[in-house]
């Protein structure tokens, strides 16, 4: 499976946006970009995916770079109820029904 | 309420003793799939199941079965429980389709073996 990395961790203050790096050099060309949020105590949350384009939905935004080897989540207005484990997931091509989560990035989100 | 419906969400039991955790989707989903989730280690999945009657080993399948005779339910099943199987079990589901599909997650069930 392709593999991503993100920081492990970071912090931003409540209403300001949030950008969330995510970079996944070995991407293959039918892998789509997923992402999903883990709350305390909670199961995985779908937040987003793509394939090449932006995405945009009620939750955040996909930021996906021209040659896919990176892209961004971005919460426009960040929420104490944001505060959550970020997982950057590829999916899809050989790896068909599975979905491989790393370690994620810790948000912490200030008052 | 689309919902992948965990039971139960606590469990204590004793090793050797086999128990049962069960899982059931309303959404019609074909795939379905189990993770375990351990500090340090992330979530990695145990068993999938693309349809009725089809399953398949995950990433860390020993000590465990499931079965798939309808649809909507896949229980997992522990024939032999040990100490190492304690952890933070989520059942998955998500309709079969190209990388784009979604899925959705339980609640979760806290197992601790002693």
């Amino acid at each position: 499976d392709a593999k991503t990395t993100q920081p492990n961790s970071m912090e931003s203050n409540e209403e300001e946006p949030v950008h969330l790096p995510c970079n996944h050099s070995t991407i293959s060309g039918t892998d789509y970009i997923h992402w999903y949020r883990q709350l305390p105590s909670q199961g995985p949350e779908y937040v987003i995916h793509g394939l090449t384009s932006n995405v945009n939905n009620r939750m955040a935004s996909l930021a996906i770079a021209e040659d896919r080897k990176s892209s961004t989540l971005i919460l426009h207005r960040a929420t104490l109820r944001d505060a959550a484990v970020y997982y950057c997931i590829l999916a899809g091509g050989t790896s068909y029904g599975k979905l491989t989560f790393g370690q994620g990035t810790i948000l912490t989100v200030h008052p | 309420e689309a919902q992948v419906t965990q039971n139960p969400r606590y469990l204590i039991t004793v090793t050797g003793k086999k128990l049962t955790v069960t899982c059931s989707q309303n959404m019609n989903h074909e795939y379905m799939s189990w993770y375990r989730q351990d500090p340090g280690l992330g979530l990695r999945q145990i068993y999938y199941s693309m349809n009725v009657e089809v399953t398949d080993k995950g990433d860390v399948p020993e000590g465990y079965k499931v079965s798939r005779k309808e649809k909507r339910n896949f229980p997992l099943i522990l024939e032999s429980p040990s100490p190492n199987q304690t952890s933070l079990y989520f059942c998955a589901s998500s309709r079969t389709g190209t990388g784009g599909r979604i899925y959705t997650f339980g609640s979760g069930t806290r197992l601790t073996v002693v």
